[in-house]
């Protein structure tokens, strides 16, 4: 069965420094993982993905990922964090190994910027 | 509009009653999914809906759930007999289908039971 874990439940960072926020993930074949963001009071919105290819995506607002298939690991990075990148972070995957597999995402993490 | 809608927006309704959730997905995307969010934590898989093929139903929580899609396009989340552990965001996604496309999620419908 597929898995995704966020293991931070909150993310601190001052403005200006670099940031990460952790994911790693558990699939029987390949999988494609995805990046969303859902700012106070607004939907969910996509960030990024990875499907294939360069194992460092990049996405909107700067963001990226890299994608450690040794390691199962899916960070969501970024060099200089804004106060405006406050928002609740979520992770997801799915299995390219089963077919018709569906999409799901991690309990989330809650990124905090401070001035 | 061209994105994913739901409604109602909000739903209070007393415990014991049948609530139904609306979603209208993008038009072209044969991928819908339903998912629940408690307080703004992390979302619950609840059921995935795939072209014609057979739903995924392995999220739902209890057979007081169901959800129907006809002809591929509107969907329904059927809540019966609501209990007020059924209190939360409801959340619709869509995408053009399998592989790596990204969802496009809906607005949401608070549900309150009292």
């Amino acid at each position: 069965a597929q898995s995704v874990a966020q293991p931070e439940d909150q993310v601190n960072v001052a403005e200006g420094n670099p940031l990460t926020v952790k994911c790693t993930y558990s699939v029987s074949g390949n999988p494609y993982l995805f990046w969303y963001v859902q700012y106070p009071n607004r939907g969910l919105q996509f960030l990024l993905k990875y499907i294939t290819g360069d194992n460092l995506v990049k996405g909107s607002y700067g963001f990226e990922a890299e994608f450690n298939k040794s390691q199962t690991s899916f960070h969501l990075k970024k060099p200089s964090a804004l106060v405006s990148d406050s928002a609740l972070y979520f992770c997801a995957v799915r299995d390219m190994g089963s077919s018709a597999s569906k999409i799901i995402f991690g309990s989330g993490t809650r990124l905090s910027i401070r001035p | 509009g061209a994105g994913v809608s739901q409604s109602p927006s909000n739903k209070v309704t007393e415990k014991g009653k049948d609530v139904e959730l609306r979603c209208d997905p993008i038009s072209g995307h044969t991928a819908l999914y339903w998912y629940r969010q408690s307080l703004g934590q992390g979302l619950e898989f609840l059921i995935y809906f795939q072209g014609n093929s057979a739903p995924d139903k392995s999220g739902l929580p209890s057979d007081r759930f169901s959800a129907e899609r006809t002809g591929g396009s509107v969907s329904t989340l059927t809540i019966q007999r609501t209990q007020q552990e059924d209190s939360a965001v409801y959340l619709c996604a869509s995408s053009f289908g399998q592989g790596g496309f990204e969802q496009f999620f809906g607005p949401g419908t608070r549900l309150t039971v009292l």
